[in-house]
């Protein structure tokens, strides 16, 4: 069974707060995503990765940065949160062509 | 750039009725095609994939044909039950490893 775990799964900040929300799977999967999903815009591609060190942008980059440190674990950081950044963040693994896996997702509230 | 539209945000039913969610996309090449389900509180599961034209890809009773001229990948099932109340996610994959998702369709069962 694919495993993709997140922590925190809940977190709360400060406008101007430094946050970490961590990833990782145990599928042996090269791609890692992160998302975040608000009501009336379904999923959004934060940024993904195809192996450690690797990064690539997604639709959504602005306020985030992500670092791939190994196969299993990805990283999103929000050096400076502000308000418009709460939400309900997931992050996911896959294989070349294949579906991805989701985690049980992190919800950030930035006051 | 690639993209996928659901008609339907939100589609409300009783038990035992027919189910098609609409779903188009828009994409250069041959992309690989797929249906997501998300339950409350959980992130998105993959339901079932269809790589070729004509492919019909199915599970659970959900069922979708790939249609390369229509350029569609609609969701159907026969007979809806209370327990498929759920958020579902069409989706395609680039020739990057991308995947795009549509905006979700809210399916609502009613007993």
């Amino acid at each position: 069974e694919a495993a993709v775990t997140q922590s925190p799964r809940n977190k709360v900040t400060v406008t101007g707060g430094n946050v970490t929300l961590s990833c990782r799977q145990t599928n042996s999967h090269n791609y890692m995503y992160w998302y975040r999903q608000d009501t009336g815009h379904g999923l959004r591609l934060i940024h993904y990765s195809y192996g450690a060190g690797n990064l690539q942008i997604g639709d959504v980059p602005d306020g985030y940065k992500a670092t791939r440190t190994t196969q299993e674990d990805f990283f999103l950081l929000l050096e400076l949160a502000s308000p418009s950044q709460t939400s309900l963040y997931f992050c996911a693994s896959s294989d070349v062509g294949d579906e991805q896996y989701f985690g049980p997702g992190t919800r950030l509230t930035v006051l | 750039g690639d993209s996928v539209t659901q008609t339907e945000g939100q589609v409300a039913l009783s038990e035992e009725d027919f189910l098609t969610i609409h779903c188009n996309y828009s994409a250069s090449g041959y992309p690989a095609l797929f249906w997501y389900v998300q339950y409350p509180g959980e992130g998105p599961q993959f339901l079932f994939r269809a790589s070729r034209d004509k492919e019909k890809g199915s599970s659970r009773g959900f069922e979708a044909t790939y249609n390369k001229e229509a350029t569609s990948f609609h969701l159907q099932k026969a007979s809806v039950q209370e327990s498929d109340s759920a958020v579902y996610y069409c989706a395609l994959s680039d020739l990057d490893n991308r995947i795009f998702f549509g905006d979700g369709t809210q399916l609502v069962v009613k007993p």
